[in-house]
């Protein structure tokens, strides 16, 4: 099947720095990546649908200057978390789009401190 | 508006034994139906879909899913369970609007050894 990676894994970072989270799609191109959230024990929140060569699109009450979005190849989109903050802590995962199927990346638990 | 439900928050069952995991859906037109899987710490897995075609839809690891469209159902089965069936498990339509996933709010499947 086909396969989607994050990068990193894990993140442990100080309030007030910027995170980057890497999302690949690995062996199919991708015009449409999505971005998501969970908090513990809850399903997946829809964060943004990031399209190739545009701008994404967020879901309303995802402040967009908090958290960028760059979709700049087929198999790349990045999520910068700006300035982030202890609330900012979470588990993002991110999402391709292939034939008919999204396909979803492992995931990165991202706590701030 | 589109929605899932997803009735258990929690099924158990012995290894060995069937499982059935409830979906039951709203959608206008003709469904896009998936199902995922979701391991502790993990991104979701496909497990199958449902777009056209046979009402019986074979996946990985020996699941299978009955869309019914009468009842508005997309149960997903097994017919014996394993002990590392034990996951979260998250039903999905898309919506033919948006083109997003709309999940269910999950359910934990615990199997007993």
């Amino acid at each position: 099947g086909a396969v989607v990676s994050q990068h990193p894994s894990w993140v442990i970072c100080k309030s007030g720095t910027s995170v980057k989270i890497e999302c690949r799609s690995l062996d199919f191109q991708a015009t449409t990546m999505f971005w998501y959230r969970q908090f513990p024990k809850q399903s997946l929140m829809l964060m943004a649908t990031s399209n190739e060569g545009s701008k994404a699109t967020y879901e309303q009450g995802v402040e967009k200057d908090k958290f960028l979005i760059n979709h700049a190849s087929l198999t790349l989109s990045t999520l910068t978390v700006t300035s982030a903050h202890p609330e900012d802590s979470s588990f993002y995962i991110c999402s391709a789009r292939g034939e008919q199927t999204q396909y979803f990346g492992p995931g990165t638990r991202l706590l701030v401190l | 508006a589109q929605s899932v439900a997803q009735p258990e928050d929690q099924v158990n069952v012995a290894e060995g034994n069937p499982l059935t995991v409830k979906c039951t859906y709203s959608v206008s037109g003709n469904p896009y139906l998936f199902w995922y899987v979701q391991y502790p710490n993990r991104g979701l897995q496909f497990l199958l879909k449902y777009i056209t075609g046979d009402n019986l839809v074979k996946g990985s690891y020996g699941f299978e899913a009955e869309f019914n469209k009468s009842q508005t159902s997309f149960h997903l089965k097994k017919p014996s369970a394993l002990v590392s069936d034990s996951a979260l498990y998250f039903c999905a339509v898309r919506d033919p609007y948006t083109d997003k996933l709309i999940f269910g709010t999950g359910t934990r499947l615990q199997v007993f050894p």
